[in-house]
C-alpha cells in the first residue's frame, strides 16, 4: 500500500514570493492534516481536513496561509507572499478518521527554504 | 491546555545500553499518549500509544512505555541499542475530546555509539 506522498520534497523561494505543497493521502483516508515542523521543534498543526471539510484551522496563519481539498482527496498547501520564518518542513498526514484512535500516517514532507 | 514535555534534547547511548527517553505530560483530561520516531528526512512513524488500556505499553522494533499517572510521565525504554535506532523522537498528546489533535514536544534526538 502506498503511503502518504508529498510533492515537492525540496523547495528555495525568495521572500515575498508564493509557494504551493501538495499531499495525496493514503486510499480511503478520510482525515488530512497539515503540520509545520521548525527546526529542532516538534510538528505543530496548521489545518485539518474531514473530507472537504475543514474542521480545524485554528493555527492557520489566514493572512498568508491556505489550503484546499477538493473532492475529499488530495491537498494544498499555499503560502503567498512567503516570509523568511516560514522555512520549516511542511509535513502532511492522513488517517482513517478523526477519533484519536486513528493512527496519523505522515509523510516525508516538504522541506521549505525562503531566502 | 495540554502540553508534553521531553527532558533531554539530545540523549547518547552504546549500542547494547539501555534506552531511557523522557516524557511528561500536562493535561486536565485523561490523555492519549503517542511516541513517533523519524529518521532523517522521513516522516515521523508511530511507535506506541497510550489509550487508558494497559498502563504498560509495547510497541514497534523493541519499545515499550510505560504511563504513570502519579507521575504524568510516559517515559520510553528499550533494553538494549540498535545502530538503527539513532533518530528523533518525539511524544505527543492528545484527548479525546479534541479527536485527533496532536500536541508534540520538541524532540530528543538520539545518537548509539558502536
Amino acid at each position: 500500500e502506498a503511503g502518504v506522498v508529498q510533492s515537492p520534497r525540496y523547495k528555495i523561494i525568495e521572500k515575498k514570493q508564493p509557494v504551493a505543497f501538495w499531499c495525496n493521502p493514503i486510499s480511503g483516508h478520510n482525515t488530512l492534516y497539515w503540520y509545520r515542523q521548525n527546526l529542532g521543534q516538534g510538528p505543530e498543526l496548521l489545518i485539518r481536513y474531514e473530507n472537504e471539510e475543514a474542521v480545524d484551522d485554528s493555527q492557520l496563519p489566514k493572512d498568508r496561509f491556505s489550503a484546499e481539498r477538493l473532492k475529499g482527496v488530495d491537498s494544498t498547501l499555499k503560502i503567498q507572499p512567503a516570509e523568511l520564518g516560514d522555512s520549516a518542513v511542511y509535513l502532511c498526514a492522513s488517517s482513517l478518521g478523526v477519533s484519536v484512535a486513528y493512527e496519523q500516517y505522515f509523510g516525508p514532507g516538504t522541506r521549505l527554504t525562503v531566502t | 491546555a495540554q502540553s508534553v514535555t521531553q527532558l533531554g534534547s539530545h540523549v547518547s547511548v552504546s549500542e547494547g545500553a539501555l534506552v531511557l527517553l523522557r516524557c511528561n505530560y500536562s493535561s486536565s483530561v485523561p490523555p492519549y499518549l503517542f511516541w513517533y520516531v523519524q529518521y532523517p528526512n522521513q516522516g515521523l512513524q508511530l511507535l506506541l500509544k497510550y489509550t487508558s488500556a494497559a498502563t504498560l505499553v509495547k510497541g514497534i522494533n523493541g519499545f515499550e512505555a510505560e504511563f504513570k499517572k502519579s507521575e504524568t510521565s510516559f517515559h520510553l525504554t528499550k533494553p538494549s541499542a540498535h545502530m538503527s535506532d539513532a533518530a528523533e523522537y518525539f511524544c505527543a498528546v492528545s484527548k479525546e475530546t479534541s479527536g485527533s489533535r496532536l500536541t508534540f514536544g520538541e524532540g530528543t534526538q538520539l545518537t548509539v555509539n558502536p
